[in-house]
């Protein structure tokens, strides 16, 4: 079946630091949606793209469809402390979801 | 207020025991989806649905059966649970999917545990 590769699968923040995530598939997407989850919730919608070559913020946050549909990173500039958490990628096609497995975002010790 | 809901939010059972988890929303959301979260392994589409009567499987449907008869529900059901049917299970909502796959709202989650 399709497949995503979300990277990196964690990293540590520092505070004010930026932050850029990334997901590559070999499938073509029509949507390209960014989430966050916390422990014990559900994952929460930031950014959705709908188009090639779309650029779209939400606060300290920056995403883009890659031109080719296939890719789609995530920006976040700024790092404050309750960016921790989990953040996925997800590409549409159709009524299907396909979920990356997960960038886990930890405070630097 | 917008939301999804799920019950029960923890179930602990055994194995072959029939049991389903509902789910519930009241935005009038045309399409409704089943997920399961494992870990290393994401979150995997179960099954979907676009519209009333109308369900189509996603990626791991296996063991899993699913009914859409009316708008606001969408309720999971596992005839004859296995252990490896244990995980975090997650149901969404959108406005719409298809082609242009709104955004989706999340439940907060079930815990299953088949023992």
């Amino acid at each position: 079946g399709q497949q995503l590769n979300q990277s990196p699968q964690s990293m540590f923040i520092q505070e004010g630091e930026d932050v850029s995530m990334n997901c590559t598939s070999s499938s073509i997407f029509n949507t390209w949606l960014w989430y966050k989850q916390d422990p014990g919730e559900g994952p929460v919608l930031l950014i959705a793209l709908y188009k090639a070559g779309e650029l779209t913020s939400n606060g300290r946050l920056t995403a883009q469809f890659g031109i080719t549909r296939k890719d789609s990173f995530l920006n976040i500039s700024a790092s404050i402390p309750s960016d921790v958490g989990i953040y996925f990628c997800a590409g549409g096609s159709q009524g299907n979801l396909i979920f990356g497995k997960g960038t886990k975002l930890s405070v630097k010790p | 207020e917008a939301q999804v809901t799920q019950n029960p939010r923890y179930l602990i059972t055994v194995t072959g025991k029939k049991l389903t988890v509902t789910c519930s929303q009241n935005m009038n959301h045309e399409y409704m989806s089943w997920y399961r979260q494992d870990p290393g392994l994401g979150l995997r589409q179960i099954y979907y649905s676009m519209n009333v009567e109308v369900t189509d499987k996603g990626d791991v449907p296996e063991g899993y059966k699913v009914s859409r008869k009316e708008k606001r529900n969408f309720p999971l059901i596992l005839e004859s649970p296995s252990p490896n049917q244990t995980s975090l299970y997650f149901c969404a909502s959108a406005l719409m999917g298809g082609l242009s796959n709104q955004p989706q709202h999340f439940g907060d989650g079930t815990r299953l545990s088949i023992l």
